[in-house]
């Protein structure tokens, strides 16, 4: 296992057009996570993955953006009728809950080399 | 999540020691501090954490203050590639509670230069 893979890498759509972007985490890790990261700022939070329930989301993704991670193991994240403020890159993170064990605060997170959205 | 500051920009010869501050004088006693990097068109890749005592790995040092209010990360020989942009992060372990994000601000953006 090489890390964390997204796909596609880069991604041109028209203002109104469906996108849609997967990832796939380090294969022992449980936890995923998907950040959007705009130029200049650091990345936001999304929302969040244990296995195949999403247990967190941020008030960042509004009705039109949708995440899914149906079997515990990959995850799509689709934006629906895109806009240009959509434009941004989109990373996911995986983590594994038992490295370093749970009082050490080594549950860091691998980043993929992110997803980037251009909204014409 | 305790909130940090950072310079926006530092630059650092090639070869020499790297020493990155970050202030988070907010800080609560079972939050730790976490280091990030992002080179250009990656994604943030870590760099080593701490509580209170200082830390070392392969890649950097972080000395954590005895108040732990602000804390350094040390690239003790600063090479080209080094040239990123360096979050620093506090927060409670991701599997604490229901606190399971990194909230990350906008970073001190480390030139290496010869």
């Amino acid at each position: 296992d090489t890390g964390v893979s997204q796909d596609p890498r880069h991604k041109i759509t028209k203002r109104g057009q469906n996108v849609t972007f997967r990832c796939d985490p380090i294969s022992e890790h449980n936890r995923l996570y998907w950040y959007r990261q705009t130029l200049g700022q650091g990345p936001e939070f999304l929302t969040y993955f244990q296995n195949e329930a999403q247990l967190e989301k941020s008030r960042l993704l509004s009705d039109r953006f949708s995440a899914e991670r149906p079997k515990g193991s990959f995850s799509t994240l689709e934006i629906q009728r895109t806009e240009q403020g959509d434009s941004a890159m989109y990373l996911c993170a995986s983590s594994d809950r038992a490295r370093g064990g749970s009082n050490s605060g080594a549950n860091v997170l691998t980043f993929g080399a992110g997803s980037r959205l251009t909204v014409l | 999540d305790a909130k940090t500051t950072q310079p926006p920009s530092m630059d650092c010869a090639e070869g020499r020691a790297a020493n990155l501050p970050c202030n988070h004088s907010t800080i609560s006693g079972n939050e730790y501090v976490y280091w990030y990097r992002q080179i250009h068109s990656q994604g943030p890749q870590y760099i080593i954490h701490g509580l209170k005592n200082n830390e070392t790995n392969e890649m950097a040092s972080l000395i954590i203050t005895e108040d732990r209010k602000s804390s350094t990360l040390i690239l003790p020989h600063a090479t080209l590639r080094d040239t990123a942009v360096y979050y620093c992060i506090v927060r409670v372990p991701l599997n604490t509670g229901t606190a399971s994000k990194l909230t990350f601000g906008t970073g001190t953006r480390l030139q290496v230069t010869l």
